[in-house]
């Protein structure tokens, strides 16, 4: 059982679309973090968040963390075809036991 | 910046061989972490170290030690390979405290 869901697992748009990437867990997280992985390289940490209900803005992309800590969401504004890749949500949950990955969200963008 | 630098990137090895990758932490980053990711999988964790001492370990195989060096460096040594070991191992470094992982580059580990 995955500590970590998300969903999509797979989302397909075209260049300028807007979207929305969710992280859900059952259980509490002292923080969550947001991570970009393109094929056959490592995971980019984008963002932590870790106050419940923060939002933070990196230009395009908005993330935002649940008020129970236990969810956040990733939001793309006018995708751009460069954003393409795997995108990960992780965290230790607030037992502060194993860092943990969820299964991703493959995200493509299409010209 | 300086990043965290894994070796070698790319290993080819036989069933039943050894292999050790080496990781290279971000400088003053005194937490390491180890992940092992399959193809189309999301990256497992393996172990980490803390000072230089064992601090978390995952779903490490008992064919499977690591360790960190005197100078922050870490490696994993895989003995008894087997094919299903065939994957991306990453390293990733951190400060303690400062919740947000900065991974290598990974080490690609085929197994024949």
């Amino acid at each position: 059982t995955q500590l970590l869901e998300q969903s999509p697992q797979f989302l397909s748009i075209q260049e300028g679309e807007n979207l929305t990437v969710y992280c859900n867990s059952s259980s509490v997280f002292s923080s969550l973090q947001w991570y970009r992985q393109e094929p056959g390289e490592g995971p980019v940490l984008l963002v932590t968040v870790v106050t419940g209900g923060e939002v933070k803005k990196l230009k395009r992309l908005t993330f935002q963390f649940g008020d129970a800590r236990k969810d956040s969401s990733l939001h793309i504004t006018a995708a751009q075809t460069g954003d393409t890749g795997l995108y990960l949500c992780a965290g230790v949950d607030n037992y502060g036991q194993n860092f943990v990955f969820g299964p991703g969200t493959r995200l493509s963008v299409l010209p | 910046a300086a990043g965290v630098i894994q070796s070698p990137r790319h290993l080819i090895k036989e069933k039943r061989e050894t292999a050790t990758l080496k990781c290279y932490p971000i400088p003053r980053h005194d937490t390491v972490y180890w992940y092992q990711q399959g193809p189309g999988q999301d990256p497992q964790f393996l172990i980490s170290f803390y000072e230089k001492m064992q601090s978390d370990k995952g779903s490490i195989p008992d064919r499977f030690s690591a360790q960190q060096f005197s100078d922050y460096h870490s490696e994993l040594n895989m003995s008894s390979l087997e094919l299903g070991d065939s994957a991306l191992y990453f390293c990733a470094s951190s400060l303690r405290g400062d919740r947000g992982q900065y991974f290598g580059a990974g080490t690609r580990l085929s197994v024949l």
